[in-house]
């Protein structure tokens, strides 16, 4: 079946740490591919988003993610958090430009100040 | 403004009293989708609809239904809740399914006793 593996469940960061938070996904074909963001409290919000054309992709707030076709992942990275980045990060995959979505378990991002 | 609404944000009742919940979006989509999310499970979607009249199962169907008889409203109905649906659920809205970013709506808190 097709599935979304987030890695890190719980990440814990000082601000100006580097972030990599990791997304694998199990489907060959043409892929969709996009990060989400939610912050305490509220709804999911786009943070990039992967369709076609250069890999690396640059999405809001500094956030950046880069697909590699050949180990089916699409890592987020972001050179310096800050605190306000606390928040719940989700990975999402829409199969061969299907119209189901699948959601990764999501990843809990701490920043302390 | 653009956005989904949701209605209640916040709902407490018990095993086996007929509920919905409503969402409504103001954008045209034409995708409309419910998810739940649950610790450690991230989302799952529950139903989502490619048009008027037109739905569809989702990974977590069971014990759910779901109508679009209006292109902007698509309400989540639980005929006879269980404590095994206390969950946040999430409705969500794209004009062209998997091809276009979600907007999802600000969740509903539901405890089932």
């Amino acid at each position: 079946a097709q599935s979304v593996s987030q890695h890190n469940h719980h990440v814990i960061l000082s601000e100006a740490a580097s972030l990599e938070l990791g997304c694998n996904y199990s489907y060959g074909g043409t892929v969709n591919l996009f990060w989400y963001v939610q912050y305490p409290g509220q709804h999911l919000q786009l943070l990039l988003k992967y369709f076609s054309g250069d890999p690396l992709v640059k999405g809001i707030k500094g956030f950046e993610a880069e697909f590699i076709k050949s180990k089916f992942s699409f890592n987020l990275r972001k050179p310096s958090v800050q605190w306000s980045d606390t928040a719940e990060y989700f990975c999402a995959v829409i199969p061969n430009r299907d119209d189901k979505i699948i959601f990764g378990k999501g990843t809990r991002l701490h920043i302390l100040p | 403004e653009a956005q989904v609404t949701q209605n209640p944000r916040y709902l407490i009742t018990v095993t086996g009293k007929k509920l919905t919940v409503t969402c409504s979006q103001n954008m045209n989509h034409e995708y409309m989708s419910w998810y739940r999310q649950d610790p450690g499970l991230g989302l799952r979607q529950i139903y989502y609809s490619m048009n008027v009249e037109v739905t569809d199962k989702g990974d977590v169907p069971e014990g759910y239904k779901v109508s679009r008889k209006e292109k902007r409203n698509f309400p989540l109905i639980l005929e006879s809740p269980s404590p095994n649906q206390t969950s946040l659920y999430f409705c969500a809205s794209s004009s062209r399914g998997g091809l276009s970013t979600q907007y999802f709506g600000p969740g509903t808190r539901l405890l089932v006793l």
